[in-house]
């Protein structure tokens, strides 16, 4: 059974392009958080999202983050027009979303994006 | 809302004494409690955790404690060993309530 699946593991972007981040939950979970951490940080959460839905994005910058999580394939973080301040490692974790383990969260190993 | 506050931002202990990180939580709705592992260059791992119905857990060489009436939770690591340098997190969250919301972390160091 495959852990959260996070791709690309870094990702390089000049000031200005778009970077896209990947998320596979865990093969039977249909929640799915967002967390950016800078160095020497802890997580800070972004976005809550179930299939087709955003529950919670009280985390998330209003303009230039969205993320979504299609009814099929991963879900797609995506960040426009980036700045040198995005940079940072972004953490996505999955849960079942069942009663009693709702509140269980299993992390990816994350993608770090760097912005020159 | 909720805020939890985690103590000491770093601790470093001789190989083989114990450690302990606390967390305080602020909202007594709160029932649900992880600790979280990150070792460097990779993401949190779920290590142990205790909902609100029980005082104590315990797993091995870790333990973590509960005071609800306190309102703190602790992780005791005993006979430390290298491999347990990491930074560790806190976390507490609601029933009702999916998010977590996360202590500022601890750098744990085990020294040779």
């Amino acid at each position: 059974n495959a852990g959260v699946m996070q791709n690309p593991r870094h990702l390089v972007r000049r000031r200005g392009q778009e970077a896209r981040l990947r998320c596979s939950p865990m093969k039977g979970h249909s929640h799915v958080y967002w967390y950016r951490q800078l160095p020497e940080e802890g997580l800070k959460f972004m976005v809550y999202l179930q299939k087709e839905n955003i529950i919670d994005e009280s985390g998330m910058p209003k303009e230039r983050f969205s993320a979504e999580f299609p009814k099929e394939g991963p879900s797609i973080l995506r960040i426009q027009q980036v700045v040198r301040g995005d940079s940072a490692a972004y953490f996505c974790a999955s849960s079942p979303g069942l009663a009693r383990a709702k509140n269980i969260q299993y992390f990816g190993a994350g993608t770090r994006l760097s912005v020159l | 809302g909720e805020n939890v506050e985690q103590h000491p931002s770093t601790l470093s202990v001789q190989e083989g004494d114990s450690a302990v990180i606390k967390c305080t939580y602020s909202d007594s709705a709160s029932n649900y409690f992880p600790w979280y592992k990150q070792e460097l260059g990779k993401g949190p791992q779920l290590i142990i955790d205790i909902r609100s119905n029980v005082g104590e857990k315990k797993d091995q060489r870790i333990a973590v404690t509960l005071n609800k009436t306190a309102k703190h939770f602790s992780l005791h690591i005993t006979e430390t060993q290298p491999e347990d340098s990491a930074v560790y997190f806190c976390a507490a969250s609601m029933g009702s309530n999916y998010q977590l919301i996360w202590g500022a972390g601890t750098k744990l160091i085990i020294k040779p």
